[in-house]
């Protein structure tokens, strides 16, 4: 595709509900990233896929975090009983391969609001 | 532990100066170092990637060095426009490279 896509672009839920957020990488990249940026943070690293595995899920702050990529494509973000500390812009990458010297290429990212 | 800092965190300058923004890292074994940019309610866009073998890169009014030895990198914008203001942030990656690690960024704003 012409860039990373990311969806919904803002997302409103009540505390203790599931959330699924989608990116869509651009066409060909095999490596994926995930991060979240909140207010008053910085971009903390989730998850890395490369292909549909991850070698990487350090990021991930706590068990009611999950990432999955099928396809070597699309990857979800799954929040379950969401808290209000996981309001936040979540921001994914993508990068043609896995390496140090390697461009990541973002989307637009995810607000999500946890009431 | 490898931390991103950057200074300031905010900067207000009017249309037409030069300016600095820096960047320092507590690990010198980088392998590069990337600039972003990202409007606001928007994603990243990468400015500049300097390889840990180069001194410095350019594009356009925009040119970023590297020091690896002291751990800083700057971002000097040249005739600055209000079309520049933007959060920027700098990032290396981590020893396995799978993964960026930003500074918090300096939010610039250009007045006409």
């Amino acid at each position: 595709g012409a860039g990373v896509s990311q969806s919904p672009s803002n997302k409103v839920t009540e505390k203790g509900k599931d959330v699924e957020l989608r990116c869509d990488p651009i066409s060909g990249h095999t490596a994926l990233y995930w991060y979240r940026q909140s207010l008053g943070q910085g971009l903390e690293f989730l998850i890395y896929f490369q292909g549909n595995s991850a070698p990487d899920k350090s990021g991930l702050p706590s068990d009611r975090f999950s990432a999955e990529r099928t396809g070597g494509s699309v990857s979800t973000l799954t929040i379950q009983r969401t808290q209000q500390e996981d309001s936040a812009v979540y921001l994914c990458a993508s990068s043609s391969r896995q390496g140090l010297g390697e461009t990541q290429y973002f989307g637009p990212g995810t607000r999500l609001l946890v009431l | 532990k490898q931390e991103v800092t950057q200074i300031p965190a905010a900067l207000s300058v009017p249309e037409g100066e030069n300016l600095v923004l820096n960047c320092s890292f507590t690990d010198s074994a980088i392998y590069n170092l990337q600039w972003f940019r990202q409007d606001p309610g928007k994603g990243l866009t990468s400015l500049l990637l300097i390889q840990s073998s180069q001194r410095e890169q350019t594009s356009g009014r925009l040119n970023a060095s590297l020091d690896k030895s002291s751990g800083r990198s700057t971002l000097y914008i040249a005739a600055s426009q209000p079309g520049d203001s933007a959060t920027y942030l700098c990032a290396v990656p981590n020893q396995a490279g799978t993964a960026l690690i930003f500074g918090k960024g300096t939010t610039l704003s250009v007045s006409s």
